[in-house]
């Protein structure tokens, strides 16, 4: 059974900052097959990255993500004070068939 | 712009079932291009994907939930449902429905707001 671990738990940045998220994976898989969501305080998850670095409909191009072997990392290259929500990667095809990291929460 | 909405009961007795259905508008459940799928996230927690439906009717469950779950799908209605048998208070969570592209590559594009079932006696 594969399983993301996602780091950190809990970011703290400030607006205008760069923030890195990673998310890392138990067993080899690609990025085309790990997508990235945002999920507000009392709202479903909302898809943001998905496929080598492809930006869902709507997200600014300032969301963009990347993979070095079994590590991914989401990027908010400014972040702005609307970014503060818990972030979760995604991968499709290993077992469970879809599964999701822990999330890392984002402060501004 | 395709919408999905959960519906069903909010409360569930221990050891009784689960019950809900996802109604899908702006778009045919029929489509080919897509899984449905039904995920849950217990209050404070992270998500869990539940299992599939497939348009033939075909089915896919997480290993962990699978010898408890079921997943129809009513095309009349462009509805499917999500029934948890022998359900838990580990089974307490907001059970979200979700559609993901068929293809080497899958993600939950469309997602509904989600329905918070509490198992309490």
């Amino acid at each position: 059974e594969i399983v993301l671990t996602q780091s950190p738990g809990t970011l703290s940045v400030s607006p205008g900052e760069r923030a890195t998220l990673s998310c890392r994976a138990s067993q080899s898989i690609t990025s085309n097959y790990v997508a990235w969501y945002q999920q507000r305080p009392g709202q479903a998850p909302k898809l943001l990255v998905y496929g080598a670095d492809s930006r869902a409909t709507g997200i600014p191009d300032r969301f963009s993500s990347s993979e070095s072997g079994t590590h991914f990392t989401l990027t908010i290259s400014r972040v702005e004070p609307e970014d503060s929500a818990v972030y979760y990667c995604q991968q499709y095809g290993s077992s469970p068939l879809f599964a999701f990291g822990p999330g890392t929460k984002v402060e501004i | 712009q395709v919408q999905l909405q959960e519906s069903g009961p909010g409360l569930v007795k221990p050891s009784q079932t689960l019950s809900l259905t996802c109604t899908v508008s702006g778009g045919s459940i029929n489509n080919g291009d897509y899984f449905w799928s039904w995920i849950r996230q217990p209050p404070g927690k992270g998500l869990e994907w539940i299992g599939y439906i497939y348009n033939t009717g075909n089915t896919y469950y997480n290993p962990s939930l699978k010898s408890r779950v079921t997943i129809l799908v009513e095309m009349s209605k462009n509805q499917f449902s999500l029934t948890l048998t022998s359900v838990t208070a580990t089974d307490t969570a907001v059970y979200y429905c979700a559609r993901a592209p068929v293809g080497l590559s899958s993600y939950f594009d469309h997602w509904g707001q989600g329905a918070l079932v509490t198992v309490s006696s």
